[in-house]
């Protein structure tokens, strides 16, 4: 069984740019969340996907946006990216999506950093 | 709306001592609660979550309802506790994690 999986592991942008990031859910999971975690802070949750359906949303700007795939891998865009989106971005997986109880399991993360 | 509070960044004990990692939460709702640990160069693992109300690693926590409290305890502190410890709180349609600042727990020889 493979664990959570992200690319890459590290990324430079300017303001202004464009970044997409990738994720590869554990085997048999269907749900994907994407959080953001800044220097020193815990992680923030963006969104989270289920069966390719976004399932919910945190205080994020519309220029954070994903997608999940049919195989349950997930992508998280940002758009004009920001001085203050320097951040740790990790993605976790999970069995269920609405009302699951089950446990949500970290990927490594992928550390961008915008100039 | 959710809050976690850490108030301790930092914290530092001897090998041997007892630990214990405060966590206070903020919700309206029954809080379903987490602590997960980050060793160094590893990722983030869930260590225990208090409907379980298991012992992990020599680990404890007990959900306090009146004081809004979910503190860390350990009798003995071993050196490989040494990692950064975040609370969380479940809740949500997404079943979403909100976490708190974190303690980086350093355990001494």
């Amino acid at each position: 069984e493979t664990g959570v999986t992200q690319s890459p592991t590290h990324l430079i942008k300017t303001r202004g740019q464009q970044v997409t990031l990738r994720c590869s859910s554990q085997s048999g999971h269907n749900t994907v969340s994407w959080y953001q975690q800044a220097l020193g802070q815990g992680p923030q949750f963006i969104f989270q996907y289920y069966r390719e359906e976004e399932n919910g949303r945190g205080n994020f700007p519309p220029r954070f946006s994903g997608l999940q795939f049919p195989n349950y891998s997930s992508e998280l865009n940002v758009n004009a990216l920001e001085l203050d989106d320097s951040a740790l971005y990790l993605c976790a997986s999970s069995v269920g999506g609405r009302s699951s109880t089950d446990t949500q399991y970290f990927g490594p993360g992928t550390r961008l950093t915008v100039l | 709306a959710q809050r976690v509070t850490q108030p301790e960044k930092l914290l530092s004990v001897f090998k041997g001592a007892p630990v214990e990692l405060k966590c206070n939460y903020s919700y309206s709702g029954s809080p379903e609660l987490f602590w997960y640990v980050q060793y160094s160069r590893q990722r983030l693992q869930l260590l225990l979550r208090h409907i379980s109300r298991e012992s992990i690693k020599g680990f404890t926590a007990d959900l306090n309802k009146g004081e809004t409290s979910f503190h860390l305890k350990k009798p003995f502190a071993q050196e490989e506790d040494s990692a950064m410890y975040y609370c969380a709180l479940r809740s949500g349609s997404a079943r979403q994690l909100t976490f708190g600042s974190g303690t980086q727990l350093t355990v001494l020889p």
